[in-house]
């Protein structure tokens, strides 16, 4: 069975640009997760979907950055536009949204902003 | 934001030592992970440990869970090199509410 699958792997962007990143969750699987990682540090959650709901978003900062779920499958991350900031590692994560079952998590988008 | 600390921040072992590591939170949880994650990949999920349950072992781990301290302990036995990574605990909080620690850097060498 496939893993959680995120693309790209590696971007480069110049500030103010917009970017993009993929996730194709585990088949299956309700409850998809955007986490931002900074060097050293833990993931920190910026969304959460149940299906193509976005039932936790207060962490997302909505003024650059969106996302979405499209038939609760699929889901992209935006920013736009990008500051220096943002550079970090983007994780994604599925879960198949029963009580008390761990995440599985996809190899990351890490993200370069000049 | 995050939810859990994790002590030490890092630590550095011999192969064959046991490696300890803890974790704090501080609301109520569903459940209790603990994830691993070599440099420059994604996180594993290593084991869950439910609310109600106060130790839980999977091959050379073992996890404790302390409800009234808010606590948790990691520890794997008989350290291997392969072992050296990060390691972090999450929370399971409502429903599928997931919030990761600061994490432990774990290295050992041979």
């Amino acid at each position: 069975e496939a893993g959680v699958v995120q693309s790209p792997r590696y971007k480069i962007i110049e500030k103010k640009q917009p970017v993009a990143f993929w996730c194709n969750p585990i088949s299956g699987h309700n409850t998809l997760y955007w986490y931002l990682q900074n060097l050293g540090q833990g993931p920190e959650l910026l969304i959460r979907y149940e299906n193509e709901e976005a039932v936790d978003d207060s962490q997302l900062p909505k003024d650059r950055f969106s996302a979405e779920r499209l038939k609760g499958v699929d889901s992209t991350l935006k920013i736009q536009p990008a500051e220096l900031g943002d550079s970090a590692v983007y994780l994604c994560a599925s879960s198949p949204g029963t009580p008390n079952t761990e995440a599985f998590f996809g190899q990351g988008t890490r993200l370069t902003v000049v | 934001s995050q939810q859990g600390e994790e002590d030490p921040q890092a630590l550095s072992i011999q192969e064959g030592e046991n490696a300890t590591m803890n974790c704090s939170y501080k609301t109520s949880i569903n459940n209790l992970q603990w994830y691993r994650q070599n440099s420059g990949r994604g996180l594993v999920h290593l084991i869950l440990i439910r609310s109600n349950e106060r130790e839980k072992h999977s091959g050379r781990l073992r996890v404790t869970l302390d409800t009234s301290k808010k606590s948790s302990s990691l520890l794997i036995t008989a350290s291997r090199a392969a072992d050296t990574a990060s390691y972090f605990c999450a929370t399971e909080h409502g429903f599928q509410k997931l919030v990761f620690g600061t994490g432990t850097r774990l290295l050992v060498s041979p």
